[in-house]
């Protein structure tokens, strides 16, 4: 089976960087995904990793290490709107390359 | 980008009738639909997966004779909750996934509340 872990809560200041990890451990690995979510409202997808190393995209980058089950998400420049709980998920390579999500890291950006 | 719709938003029904959600891919066709519980403050629970003229795969613990899932169509799946109960009520969430591997799309939600 898969277990996804994230810290709970996060709390940074607008205009820092933030880095939120995430271990996991799966059978079949097929990529990570990090994604947004506001409070009632669907997630939005952020970034994808198959491979080792860092994607980076705007104030958003990704960290993937396989052999180490882990990934951060590290959030530069911090804005008010960036507070919101964000996914980690897994993808299995078998199955329907369904995914599974970690409980959230919830990140409240002060001033 | 790709655009997911889900009807209806919001829906309140009482203890023992059945509803259904729909999960649309409005511009791209999804070989895979996945279906997702959330509960407040939680994070996304996968309830099945949903491939297009074949069976639902549900994950474990999840009553397939209670959330019935329908693929009909690459365009359209749907979810039936039937004889639904107080504990039923939580947001469901679809996602689809054109044939690229690399990403699926989340439709906005439907919120159930069970009276």
């Amino acid at each position: 089976g898969q277990n996804i872990d994230q810290p709970t809560e996060m709390t940074a200041t607008e205009g820092a960087i933030v880095q939120i990890n995430c271990t996991y451990q799966t059978s079949g690995f097929n990529g990570l995904f990090w994604y947004q979510q506001h409070a009632g409202e669907a997630p939005t997808f952020l970034s994808y990793n198959v491979l080792d190393g860092l994607e980076e995209k705007g104030r958003f980058s990704s960290f993937l290490s396989r052999s180490k089950g882990y990934s951060y998400l590290l959030l530069k420049e911090l804005q008010m709107k960036d507070s919101a709980s964000y996914l980690c998920a897994v993808r299995e390579g078998t199955g329907g390359f369904k995914t599974i999500f970690g409980a959230g890291t919830r990140l409240f950006v002060k001033a | 980008g790709a655009v997911v719709s889900q009807h209806p938003s919001r829906v309140i029904c009482k203890s023992g009738t059945s509803v259904k959600i729909e999960c649309r891919s409005l511009d791209f066709q999804a070989t895979t639909m996945f279906w997702y519980r959330q509960f407040p403050k939680k994070s996304l629970m996968l309830m099945a997966t949903s491939n297009e003229g074949s069976k639902a795969t549900y994950e474990q613990g999840v009553e397939k004779d209670k959330f019935l899932i329908n693929h009909a169509s690459l365009t359209l799946s749907t979810l039936t909750v039937t004889s639904a109960h107080p504990e039923d009520s939580s947001f469901y969430i679809c996602s689809a996934r054109p044939h690229s591997p690399e990403e699926q799309y989340f439709g906005p939600g439907t919120r159930l509340t069970v009276t």
